[in-house]
Formats: structure tokens, C-alpha cells, sequence
């Protein structure tokens, strides 16, 4: 399967709010409620932020809220913060809850 | 405090076969809870899912890489690892290995925990 559609970029400034759309089909994203979201600083392990489309591990700030609308997911980001720059990667349940499927990643400026 | 330490060879020739572990600390790899992942990243590129083991040995690939791809299990050593026969340079990435916890039935609480993942170069 062809991983699921990141924009490559996105900016705000900080205080905004910014969101990243995660684009899938139905046999995947828009077939189960288990779309996850990480954070990837430079030359860093992704962290998990988001699971279960709009659950948030503890200690994960509540600044980092997901969504999902037919086959897109989104994580929004309120309030922005120079520490958020990063890279963000969604993944998604497919077939069966058998495999994962990865988006291409975003990447984040804060301006 | 789970912790997941990947090691292998950083360059493997083409055509050779790529072998990592993934040492376990904090956790065990005969969790029923739990399953084990590869995941790797290509230097500039997003993320690919490998495959997971669960502790009874059962596995899943991605079907693009599923004919190459072979992961085990050591329970002896809290250890997993990953063979990826054939390499070529598009195998050149950093390998990450990986956590995931079920819930319950098919539902997962995502990748949890992550090791600090390994650049392995493929070049002659």
C-alpha cells in the first residue's frame, strides 16, 4: 500500500494553532479508530503524542489534540512553542489490524 | 522504565543479508501484552513499518518487504531480531525497533516505546 498523505511542511507562529491532515483510504484510516501520531525531533526516536486517534499518552501536553474525519486524520497543535518544531509522522491500522501503515511525515516550523 | 537497544553491523554489502537485535530492559519479550516491531526511516524520508513478533513467535510483515524480511524472538536473552536478505542501497536506513501494546483484541496503543535506532549503510 502507498503510505498515507502528509503535507511535507507546515508553519505558524508561536501562539498559534496549526493543524496536520494524515489522508488514507477506507480500507485503512477511515476503517479503524487507530490512527497514532509522533514527534521526531532532528537525529531523535519518534515519540508517541497522539493513539486511538485522539487519546494522548500520559505526560504528553494537552496542547496536542487528534481528530479524524472519513479517511483524514488531524493533529492540531494549539498554542505553539519553539520546542514543537519537529517532524510529525502518523501511522494507521490496515488489514485487518494486522499492519501499519506510516504517512510520509511533516515537518513543522515555528517562525 | 522499558528501554529497547538496537545493535548490529552499521554497513552490509549489497546482496548480503542485514541482521540486528534489539536488546529489552524493563520489559519482557514473553509479554502477551505487547508486540515487537521494525521500523526504519531512509536518511530525509518518513517512516516504514517492518514488521512486529508477538511472544508466541507469531509474525507479520509488510507485504513489500515480506519475501526478504525474517524476525525471531530469543526469549532467553529479552531479545528480537530482524534479517533483510538481498539488501540494496534503497535498504540503507536508520532501524529503529520498537513497542507496541494491545488494549485489547486488534486495538493498539500505538508504538510506546523506541530504541534509539541504528544507521545501517549498504555499499560496497
Amino acid at each position: 500500500q502507498s503510505a498515507l498523505t502528509q503535507p511535507a511542511s507546515v508553519s505558524g507562529s508561536p501562539g498559534q494553532s496549526i493543524t496536520i491532515s494524515c489522508t488514507g483510504t477506507s480500507n485503512n484510516v477511515g476503517n479503524y479508530n487507530l490512527v497514532s501520531w509522533y514527534q521526531q525531533h532532528p537525529g531523535k526516536a519518534p515519540k508517541l503524542i497522539i493513539y486511538e486517534v485522539i487519546k494522548r499518552p500520559s505526560g504528553v501536553s494537552n496542547r496536542f489534540s487528534g481528530s479524524k474525519s472519513g479517511n483524514t486524520a488531524s493533529l492540531t497543535i494549539s498554542g505553539l512553542q519553539a520546542e514543537d518544531e519537529a517532524d510529525y509522522h502518523c501511522c494507521s491500522h490496515v488489514g485487518n489490524s494486522i499492519f501499519r501503515l506510516f504517512g510520509g511525515g511533516t515537518k513543522l516550523t515555528v517562525l | 522504565q522499558v528501554q529497547l537497544q538496537e545493535s548490529g553491523p552499521g554497513l552490509v554489502k549489497p546482496s548480503e543479508t542485514l541482521s540486528l537485535s534489539c536488546t529489552v530492559s524493563g520489559g519482557s519479550v514473553s509479554s502477551e501484552n505487547d508486540y515487537w516491531s521494525w521500523i526504519r526511516q531512509p536518511p530525509g524520508k518518513g517512516l516504514e513499518w517492518i514488521g512486529y513478533i508477538y511472544y508466541s513467535g507469531s509474525t507479520h510483515y509488510n507485504p513489500s518487504l515480506k519475501s526478504r524480511v525474517t524476525i525471531s524472538v530469543d526469549t532467553s536473552k529479552n531479545q528480537f531480531s530482524l534479517k533483510l536478505s538481498s539488501v540494496t542501497a534503497a535498504d540503507t536506513a536508520v532501524y529503529y525497533c520498537a513497542r507496541e501494546t494491545i488494549i485489547s483484541g486488534g486495538v493498539t496503543r500505538g508504538f510506546d516505546y523506541w530504541g534509539q535506532g541504528t544507521l545501517v549503510t549498504v555499499s560496497s
